[in-house]
């Protein structure tokens, strides 16, 4: 069975470009969530969906960023525009919050923007 | 919200020796999982652990839920080991809240 997918896994862009992120959980998985990770505040959570619904988006930095669940099979968290200091690797993970409720996390996705 | 320590901060070994991590976090959880994160970034699932003890291999897990601590044991370390190790726990929600995790280094 594959595991969380994301895409891309590394993106370099430039500052006031924008980024968007994309994660296709486990499927049957009926939790999706968004985190950083950077070496000064290491791994946060940004913001979770719960069957296709945002429970809790305060993790989410500020305005310029956004994520959708469009369908339990898809989500993207895009950043608008973008700026150096978002430079992170942003991991998506699963779960079935009916079951046991532990998490899965896909490979990551390295963004530099210069 | 929940605090979550890991103890120590770096460790580092030679091939064969054992090795304890420590997790203590600040309220009661719902969920407690161990992950390894590889020198490839990957983070691997390693323990599923919200209570009581699990085995898998030369690594092992204790979670003392009422004491508020989990425990990670390496035995007979080797190179692959390498890496590092977070702990992350779930209070009243979905949400993972990550200690700052462990850095192992295990020589040849």
């Amino acid at each position: 069975d594959a595991g969380v997918i994301q895409s891309p896994r590394h993106e370099v862009t430039e500052m006031g470009q924008e980024v968007t992120l994309r994660c296709k959980p486990i499927s049957g998985h009926n939790s999706l969530f968004w985190y950083r990770q950077t070496m000064m505040r290491g791994l946060e959570l940004l913001i979770y969906f719960n069957n296709n619904v945002p429970i809790d988006d305060s993790g989410m930095p500020e305005d310029r960023f956004s994520a959708k669940m469009p369908n339990a099979s898809f989500s993207t968290l895009k950043i608008q525009p973008s700026e150096p200091r978002d430079s992170a690797v942003y991991f998506c993970a699963s779960s079935f919050a009916g079951g046991s409720g532990e998490q899965y996390f896909g490979p990551g996705t390295r963004l530099t923007v210069t | 919200g929940i605090q979550v320590e890991q103890s120590p901060p770096d460790l580092i070994l030679q091939e064969g020796a054992n090795s304890t991590l420590r997790c203590n976090f600040s309220d009661s959880v719902n969920n407690l999982q161990w992950f390894h994160q590889n020198p490839w970034g990957q983070l691997i699932n390693l323990f599923y652990i919200p209570s009581g003890t699990k085995q898998n291999g030369r690594l092992s897990a204790t979670t003392v839920a009422t004491e508020r601590y989990s425990l990670l044991y390496i035995s007979s370390s080797q190179t692959t080991d390498s890496g590092v190790y977070f702990c992350a726990v779930q209070g009243g929600s979905e949400k993972l809240v990550f200690g700052k995790g462990m850095k192992l280094t295990v020589n040849p």
